[in-house]
């Protein structure tokens, strides 16, 4: 069964630092994609990031970059040059393509903290 | 601008009573989904639907119905409300099996 799974609950980070947040994930799916939100404490889940299993670079936007590893089944989120707003939840997210549904299955996300 | 919009931010409810969550996107899009988050749980699939009166049981269905009358709307009913439904639940939506969800802010529900 399709799992994601994020080891980390909470992180502390330094402002102006760089900071990785692990997400392992579990398909059987030759093609699937996956996505890192944000959630600040408003609630509201904010898409930063995609990456296709299928992708031959990592993605980047902004500050934000998807350290993939497809052999290792890992998709780790960094956030480089932390800023405090940056301070939220995130979750991992996967989807599988074949299973055209378009739903996404979630891990149990971490909580960062930034320091100033 | 993009909008998934949730009738209710903060609800509280008793034991039993009927609860309904709304949902309205303005994107045209294709798929609802309700999921409900707890802490150390993440965000979990409740109900989905990918057109208009179609809808399919996601892996907490019980003690959850849905709605979906319109393309813009889905509806999340609990019938019954219990205190273990208490949680934060979140509308999203998205194109069929292209690109992110988009999720509304939240609707946190107290069940007393």
């Amino acid at each position: 069964a399709q799992k994601i799974t994020q080891t980390q609950p909470g992180m502390f980070v330094q402002e102006k630092e760089a900071v990785t947040l692990d997400c392992t994930y579990d398909t059987s799916d030759p093609s699937y994609g996956l996505f890192w939100y944000k959630q600040p404490s408003s609630g509201e889940m904010i898409f930063l990031i995609y990456q296709g299993s299928y992708d031959q670079q990592n993605a980047t936007e902004g500050r934000y970059s998807l350290n993939f590893q497809k052999a290792r089944k890992s998709a780790n989120l960094v956030i480089s040059a932390s800023q405090l707003g940056d301070s939220a939840m995130y979750f991992c997210a996967m989807r599988e393509v074949t299973s055209n549904t378009g739903k996404l299955i979630f891990g149990q996300g971490t909580t960062l903290q930034v320091k100033p | 601008d993009v909008k998934v919009t949730q009738s209710s931010r903060y609800l509280v409810k008793r034991t039993g009573e009927k609860v309904f969550l709304e949902c309205v996107q303005d994107m045209d899009h294709e798929n609802m989904f309700w999921y409900r988050q707890d802490p150390g749980l993440g965000l979990r699939l409740i109900y989905f639907s990918y057109d208009v009166k179609m809808k399919e049981k996601g892996d907490i269905p019980e003690g959850y119905s849905v709605s979906r009358e319109k393309k813009e709307r889905f509806s999340l009913i609990l019938e019954s409300a219990s205190t273990n439904q208490t949680s934060m639940y979140l509308c999203g939506s998205g194109r069929v099996n292209t690109g992110e969800l988009f999720f509304g802010e939240g609707s946190r529900l107290t069940v007393l």
